[in-house]
């Protein structure tokens, strides 16, 4: 069984500093991950992956997350937060290899103030 | 890229009435199309998978005599809840991936209110 979750349900942070959106899984085998953004009213886009390769994965918009092993863990990090930030997002798993049966956390919204 | 849409995006309906939602490949074919549920707050869950030309495949607690899903053609898949009732208010969003093992790529989803 696969299972991710998402550390906080909310996290503020102030225009031009540093992002940190935590998560963890568990899966029975070597698992892929994924972080999506949901704006307001819309579907989902793929920030990033990690699917087996380099274990520091970069994103769009400038966002990375380091896939750790030992800790199980895999939090998204961005340097300096923008305004369009603002969202939904969430950590994702799958078996490696596949994308089917995407297992979602249970999301983080992050919030930008001026 | 791979563009997928979803129409309509905002539906009103009263009770009893049935209501379709299209999900559309618009640059791309998808044998793969997966329908989501996802309620205020919360995360997305997987309702059904369907693979073009053949029958949906529900996931457990999903009713399949509620939720229609029809996968014809390679660009179009279409959910219909029918008789809705509004416990069935939801925001619905469909993904589309290019065959087993590909990335999904989501449409804008379809808020649904049933009154």
């Amino acid at each position: 069984a696969q299972s991710v979750t998402q550390l906080d349900s909310h996290v503020s942070v102030s225009e031009g500093t540093p992002v940190l959106l935590r998560c963890n899984y568990s899966s029975s085998y070597s698992p892929s991950l994924f972080w999506y953004v949901q704006h307001p009213n819309k579907g989902l886009q793929l920030l990033l992956k990690y699917t087996s390769a380099a274990t520091l994965v970069k994103g769009i918009n400038g966002f990375e997350a380091e896939f750790k092993k030992s800790e199980t863990s895999f939090h998204l990090t961005k340097p300096s937060a923008h305004m369009s930030d603002a969202a939904e997002y969430f950590c994702v798993v799958t078996p490696r290899g596949g994308f089917q049966k995407l297992v979602f956390g249970t999301g983080t919204r992050l919030l930008v103030s001026p | 890229g791979a563009v997928v849409s979803q129409h309509p995006s905002w539906v009103i309906c009263k009770s009893g009435t049935s209501v379709k939602i299209e999900c559309r490949s618009l640059d791309f074919q998808a044998t793969t199309m997966f329908w989501y549920r996802q309620f205020p707050k919360q995360s997305l869950m997987l309702m059904a998978t369907s693979n073009e030309g053949s029958k949906a495949t529900y996931e457990q607690g999903v009713e399949k005599d509620k939720f229609l899903i029809n996968h014809a053609s390679l660009t179009l898949s279409t959910l219909t809840v029918t008789s809705a009732h509004p416990e069935d208010s939801s925001f619905y969003i469909c993904s589309a991936s290019r065959q087993e093992g590909q990335p999904q790529h989501f449409g804008d989803g379809t808020r649904l209110s049933i009154l």
